[in-house]
C-alpha cells in the first residue's frame, strides 16, 4: 500500500461547481498534512496546511480525521484558474518529520 | 533571493554522461531538500541538508546519485553516468524549518537522458 493515495481522477468539472478530493496515509505517526496545488510543467506550490479541527482559506476547505487516516479538500465556486493538479501531502513524523511523502495527484480541470 | 533558484532549467543528457544541477535556496534557509519527480507521479524525497550536513540521503536511488551542500548555500545534485531512467524533473525545496511548516520549491530542472 502506498503512503499516501488519492483520488485517480482526473475530475471535469463546469465553473462553479464544488469538488471535494479525498486523500489517505497509512503512516499513523504522520504529524503534519498539506494540499499542494500543481500547475501544468511548473513546480508544486503550497495551497494550506490541513488541521485537525479543519481549517477554511476562502472557498477551499480541508479536513483532516486522524482516526481513519483521511484528509479532504474541498473547493466551492470553482473558477477556471483553479485548474492544476492537487496533491495530498503528508509527513513521516517522528525522527523523519522533515520528509514530505506526496500523493500522485488529481488533476482537476474547471471548464467554462 | 526572493525565491529557490534552480539551474539550468532544462537539461538534455546523452546516456552515459554527467550532470549537475544547481539550487540556490533562499536566503537564510537552513534545510533543503531534493525531489525527483517522474511523469504523471508526486514528487519523491531524494535527500535532505540542514545548512552544510547532509543528514538524510536514504532518497537517493542508486550510487550515482550524489548531493552536496559545502557552504551550508547553494547546493549540486550530481548524476553519474546518467540512465534514461533519470528522466524526470528535479525539484529543490528549502525551508526556515522543518517539520510542520510547507517548504517552497523551485521550478525545477527538467532532465531528459536520450
Amino acid at each position: 500500500r502506498k503512503e499516501v493515495e488519492q483520488d485517480p481522477g482526473p475530475f471535469n468539472v463546469p465553473e462553479g461547481a464544488t469538488v471535494a478530493f479525498n486523500c489517505t496515509y497509512s503512516n499513523s505517526a504522520s504529524q503534519s498534512f498539506f494540499w499542494y496545488r500543481q500547475d501544468c510543467r511548473k513546480e508544486p506550490k503550497l495551497l494550506m496546511s490541513v488541521y485537525s479541527s479543519g481549517n477554511e482559506d476562502g472557498r477551499f476547505t480541508a479536513q483532516l480525521n486522524r482516526a481513519s487516516q483521511y484528509i479532504s479538500l474541498l473547493i466551492r465556486d470553482s473558477k477556471l484558474s483553479d485548474s492544476a493538479t492537487y496533491l495530498c501531502v503528508v509527513n513521516r513524523g517522528g525522527g523523519s518529520n522533515y520528509k514530505l511523502t506526496f500523493g500522485k495527484g488529481t488533476l482537476l480541470t474547471v471548464n467554462p | 533571493g526572493a525565491g529557490v533558484s534552480q539551474s539550468p532549467r532544462y537539461k538534455v543528457a546523452k546516456r552515459g554522461q554527467d550532470v549537475a544541477l544547481r539550487c540556490d535556496p533562499i536566503s537564510g534557509h537552513v534545510s533543503l531538500f531534493w525531489y525527483q519527480q517522474a511523469l504523471g507521479q508526486g514528487p519523491e524525497f531524494l535527500t535532505y541538508f540542514q545548512n552544510e550536513a547532509q543528514l538524510d540521503k536514504s532518497g537517493l536511488p542508486s550510487d550515482r546519485f550524489f548531493a552536496e551542500r559545502p557552504e551550508g548555500s547553494v547546493s549540486t545534485l550530481k548524476i553519474q553516468r546518467t540512465q534514461q531512467e533519470d528522466s524526470a524533473v528535479y525539484l529543490c525545496a528549502s525551508s526556515l524549518e522543518t517539520g510542520n511548516y510547507g517548504y517552497t520549491f523551485g521550478s525545477g530542472t527538467r532532465l531528459t537522458v536520450v
